[in-house]
């Protein structure tokens, strides 16, 4: 079965780095997703990276894969009060299905 | 990119009632599916809906409950129906543009209170 765990919960302080981490079971997962949820939003994909890379970069957001581990991290670098927010990894299971994890809150402090 | 609209965006409704949620695609796109989100929760896949066809419902739910409708490629519709309290969640429409470079969009959601 699939199963995607993330830590529920990180502070940063305004301008440090964030970096949230992810795992994952589906080996055969093709790709792997950040996406983005405000409060009383919808998801906003961030980013995804496919399943033969090991890095991904994108402006301030950086993914790293390591497929080795199963293991999916989200690194926000200059972390702004804008960022603070749920952020969820997800893995496609089959045919564009994805899987979810539990969501780790993002609280930026000044 | 794909841009996804969702109607209604929020709804209050009485137990028992049925609703019918709209996903609006600004193009064709080859996968269109539904998720739930329970309050606090993560997102979980009702279903997949399949054009022409009956939708593939992921196990723990049934047509009976969301019967979902496809009639093109940029169009669906999900209902939730005889609704009770614990319906009471985000329901997202996502769609995948497939090809080499597949990206998942999700609309803005549908947050449904049963009362």
């Amino acid at each position: 079965g699939e199963d995607v765990e993330q830590s529920l919960f990180l502070s940063v302080r305004e301008g440090d780095s964030s970096v949230i981490n992810c795992t994952y079971t589906d080996s055969s997962s093709t790709y792997l997703y950040w996406y983005k949820q405000e409060p009383g939003a919808g998801l906003q994909l961030l980013t995804y990276i496919f399943s033969n890379m090991d890095m991904k970069q994108d402006q301030r957001l950086t993914v790293l894969l390591n497929k080795k581990d199963k293991h999916l991290s989200l690194r926000i670098a200059d972390t702004q009060t804008g960022d603070s927010a749920i952020y969820f990894c997800a893995e496609s299971i089959s045919d564009y299905k994805l899987s979810f994890g539990a969501g780790t809150t993002v609280t930026v402090r000044a | 990119s794909a841009v996804i609209s969702q109607k209604p965006s929020r709804d209050i409704c009485q137990r028992g009632t049925s609703l019918t949620i709209q996903c609006q695609v600004d193009s064709q796109v080859t996968m269109m599916f539904w998720y739930r989100q329970q309050p606090g929760q993560s997102l979980t896949l009702i279903a997949t809906a399949n054009q022409g066809s009956e939708a593939t419902y992921e196990s723990g739910f049934v047509i009976d409950k969301f019967p979902i409708s496809r009639p093109n490629l940029t169009f669906s519709t999900l209902t939730v129906s005889n609704m009770s309290p614990e319906d009471s969640s985000i329901y997202l429409c996502s769609v995948a543009t497939g090809g080499s470079d597949t990206e998942a969009f999700f609309g803005q959601g549908t947050r449904l209170t049963v009362v």
